[in-house]
């Protein structure tokens, strides 16, 4: 069964601490995302990755970096942690664009941040 | 920036009627997704439809694409229980097919 793994459900950090949210995915995707997903906003483009070490911004990269080193592995680093990037972290990849499996999501990390 | 919006926010309906959430863009695309997410889970892929195309089915699932109104409707038929969750519909854009752009979502509750 395919998937996008994402080492933490829940985590709980303090105000000022370096944050590292993994993501790993074993379909052998070109493309991952990070999107960041809070009530009545619905969810928010951080950061995309087309191949290993490259990047490009999303929506709201503000707090935010990226790492891909590997093609399954794409990192999200919240440098010093605030109280208003509390939120639900889903990453995802895909193929293509067009491709008609959409994106494949994980399921999630809930952050809050103290 | 949001490129589509669902409506409605919510919809709670009987099991066994029909539901049917739309969803309005604003740019030309290339083609729209709809997923479904469970209560604090990720998101599921349902079906995508290309811009050239007006009604595709999967399943109980039916959506429609009216891209001179910019809006697309997914019809669920024979609402179960476990179709409760939130559904979104998410576009591409034409001049930039690589990453796609999700609505905030419609609520969908089906009473047993």
């Amino acid at each position: 069964d395919v998937k996008v793994t994402q080492s933490s459900r829940y985590l709980v950090k303090r105000t000022g601490e370096k944050v590292f949210l993994e993501c790993v995915q074993d379909m052998d995707h070109e493309n991952m995302f990070w999107y960041r997903q809070d009530p009545g906003l619905g969810l928010r483009l951080i950061y995309f990755s087309y191949d290993v070490k490259m990047k490009e911004k999303g929506d709201i990269p503000e707090g935010y970096s990226v790492s891909r080193e590997k093609k399954e592995r794409f990192s999200l680093i919240l440098e010093s942690a605030s109280t208003n990037q509390t939120s639900m972290y889903l990453c995802a990849s895909n193929r293509s664009p067009s491709s008609r499996y959409g994106y494949t999501f994980g399921s999630g990390t809930r952050l809050t941040v103290v | 920036s949001q490129q589509g919006e669902e409506d409605p926010q919510a919809l709670s309906i009987q099991e066994g009627e029909n539901a049917t959430m739309n969803c309005s863009y604003k740019t030309s695309i290339n083609n729209l997704q709809w997923y479904r997410q469970n209560s604090g889970r990720g998101l599921v892929h349902l079906i995508l439809i290309r811009s050239n195309e007006r009604e595709k089915h999967s399943g109980r699932l039916r959506v429609t694409l009216d891209t001179s109104k910019k809006s697309s409707s997914l019809l669920i038929t024979a609402s179960r229980a476990a179709d409760t969750a939130s559904y979104f519909c998410a576009t591409d854009a034409s001049s930039s097919a690589s990453k796609i752009i999700f609505g905030s979502g419609t609520r969908l509750s089906i009473r047993p």
